[in-house]
C-alpha cells in the first residue's frame, strides 16, 4: 500500500516563474493538506483540501493556489515565485471521519528559487 | 492565536540514556497535541498525540508524551534512547489537519 506521493522531489525554479506540484494521497484518504517548511523552521500549514474545493486556508498570499481532482490527488500552484518560497513543501493526507483521524506526510518536493 | 515553543534546539544524548523534549504551547481552547519525528529526507511520522482523557500518552517507538495543563506542556519522553532515535522532533497544536508547529529539536545520539 502505497503512502503519500508527491513529485517532483526537486525542483529549481526562478525569480517570477510559476510552479506546480502534485501529490496522491494514500489509498483510502480524501483529504488532503499542504504544508510549506522552510530551513530551519517547522512546517507552516498553506491550505486543506476536502471534495475537490478548499476548506482551510493559513496566512498565505493568494500566489498559493490549489485543486483537488476527483480521484482525491491533489496540486500546489505557486505563481510569481519569490526567493523566500524556497522551502520543502510537504503533501499530508487523512480519511475525513475515520476511527482515528491522523495526517500522513508524503517526503516532500524540495523548490528552490533562484 | 495558537504557537507552540520548543526551547531546546539540539539535544545530544548518550545511547541508553533517558530523554525528555520540551514543549510549551499556547491554544485558546482545550488543544489538541501531537509530537512527530522527521528523518533526514524523510516526511513527518506521528509518534503520539492527545486528545483528551488520560493525561500520559503512549505512542510509538516507546515515546509517551504528558500533558499538563497548569503548564500548558506537551513534554515528550523515552527512558532508554537507541541510535535510531536521531532525528528532529516536532511538537504540534491544533485541528487534525490544521497544525501549529514548533521550530523543533533536533536530537543526536552519541554511542
Amino acid at each position: 500500500d502505497a503512502g503519500v506521493t508527491q513529485s517532483p522531489t526537486h525542483l529549481i525554479k526562478t525569480r517570477g516563474q510559476q510552479v506546480t506540484l502534485r501529490c496522491s494521497p494514500k489509498s483510502g484518504h480524501d483529504t488532503v493538506s499542504w504544508y510549506q517548511q522552510a530551513l530551519g523552521q517547522g512546517p507552516q500549514f498553506i491550505f486543506q483540501y476536502y471534495e475537490e474545493e478548499e476548506r482551510q486556508r493559513g496566512n498565505f498570499p493568494d500566489r498559493f493556489s490549489g485543486h483537488q481532482f476527483p480521484n482525491y490527488s491533489s496540486e500546489l500552484n505557486v505563481n510569481a515565485l519569490l526567493l523566500g518560497d524556497s522551502a520543502l513543501y510537504l503533501c499530508a493526507s487523512s480519511r475525513t471521519g475515520g476511527e482515528d483521524e491522523k495526517l500522513f506526510f508524503g517526503s516532500g518536493t524540495q523548490l528552490s528559487v533562484l | 492565536a495558537q504557537s507552540v515553543t520548543q526551547p531546546d534546539i539540539h539535544i545530544t544524548v548518550s545511547e541508553g540514556a533517558s530523554l525528555e523534549l520540551r514543549c510549551n504551547y499556547s491554544y485558546g481552547a482545550t488543544p489538541y497535541l501531537f509530537w512527530y519525528v522527521q528523518s533526514p529526507g524523510q516526511g513527518l511520522q506521528l509518534l503520539l498525540k492527545y486528545f483528551s482523557g488520560d493525561t500520559l500518552v503512549q505512542g510509538i517507538k516507546g515515546f509517551e508524551a504528558e500533558f499538563k495543563r497548569s503548564q500548558s506542556s506537551f513534554n515528550l519522553r523515552k527512558p532508554s534512547v537507541h541510535w535510531s532515535d536521531a532525528a528532529e522532533y516536532f511538537c504540534a497544536v491544533g485541528a487534525v489537519y490544521k497544525l501549529t508547529f514548533g521550530k523543533g529539536t533536533l536530537l543526536t545520539v552519541n554511542p
